[in-house]
């Protein structure tokens, strides 16, 4: 059974601090990887998509992948309150098969 | 543009009783999903059907059917609900190159008494 690992959690940062997230895959044949943040109630939406070894940043978010290790990780700098949220690490296994993590619950601390 | 649209918003089953869940989407995509997300579960894969025509198992499939209607429309059917089946349900779909990312609805609140 191909898996998604993810700390559950919660993690806690202060405002305005660096929050740190880690994901870890079973399928070394997976290609894409992805980040979404889900509130609560809500649907999950899609903040970072990732192909290739290496890092990629998209404002204050940096996306990590080490396919060597089947690691992926999300930085969030200059954490807000809004940031507060569940983030979910996704896999699409190539076959077009995408599946997640159990997802990691962030507080920012005001 | 309406994305992925799911109906009903919210449903309660009685145990035994027979539903299905409805799914379209208007973005030409070529896969679609359906998710079920229970407290601390994330979200696990019920089905999918890559293409139109073809569906195939995720993580949990027992206890539920699929049909892929047409390039737009991805059903779920729940023959004979029970309790262990109340779940938030997610559909979502994807361009479906093997590398494209998921977008979703805005889910269905199942409780089956």
């Amino acid at each position: 059974q191909k898996e998604v690992e993810q700390n559950s959690g919660p993690l806690s940062v202060p405002e305005g601090a660096i929050a740190s997230l880690n994901c870890t895959y079973s399928d070394r044949g997976s290609q894409s990887f992805f980040w979404y943040r889900q509130y609560s109630g809500k649907s999950p939406e899609l903040i970072m998509s990732i192909y290739s070894n290496g890092d990629k940043e998209d404002g204050r978010f940096t996306a990590q992948l080490n396919k060597a290790s089947q690691y992926v990780s999300l930085l969030i700098r200059d954490s807000q309150p809004s940031d507060s949220a569940t983030y979910l690490c996704a896999v699409n296994t190539g076959d077009d098969k995408i599946i997640f993590g159990k997802g990691t619950r962030l507080h920012i601390l005001p | 543009n309406a994305g992925v649209t799911q109906t009903p918003k919210f449903q309660v089953l009685k145990t035994g009783q027979s539903m299905t869940l409805q799914c379209a989407q208007d973005m030409n995509h070529n896969s679609m999903y359906w998710y079920r997300q229970d407290p601390g579960m994330g979200l696990r894969l019920i089905y999918y059907s890559a293409s139109e025509g073809t569906t195939d198992k995720g993580e949990v499939p027992n206890g539920y059917n699929v049909s892929r209607l047409n390039k737009r429309e991805f059903s779920l059917r729940l023959e004979s609900a029970a309790p262990s089946q109340t779940s938030v349900y997610f559909c979502a779909s994807s361009e479906g190159r093997g590398d494209t990312e998921a977008f979703f609805g805005q889910g269905t609140r199942l409780t089956v008494v």
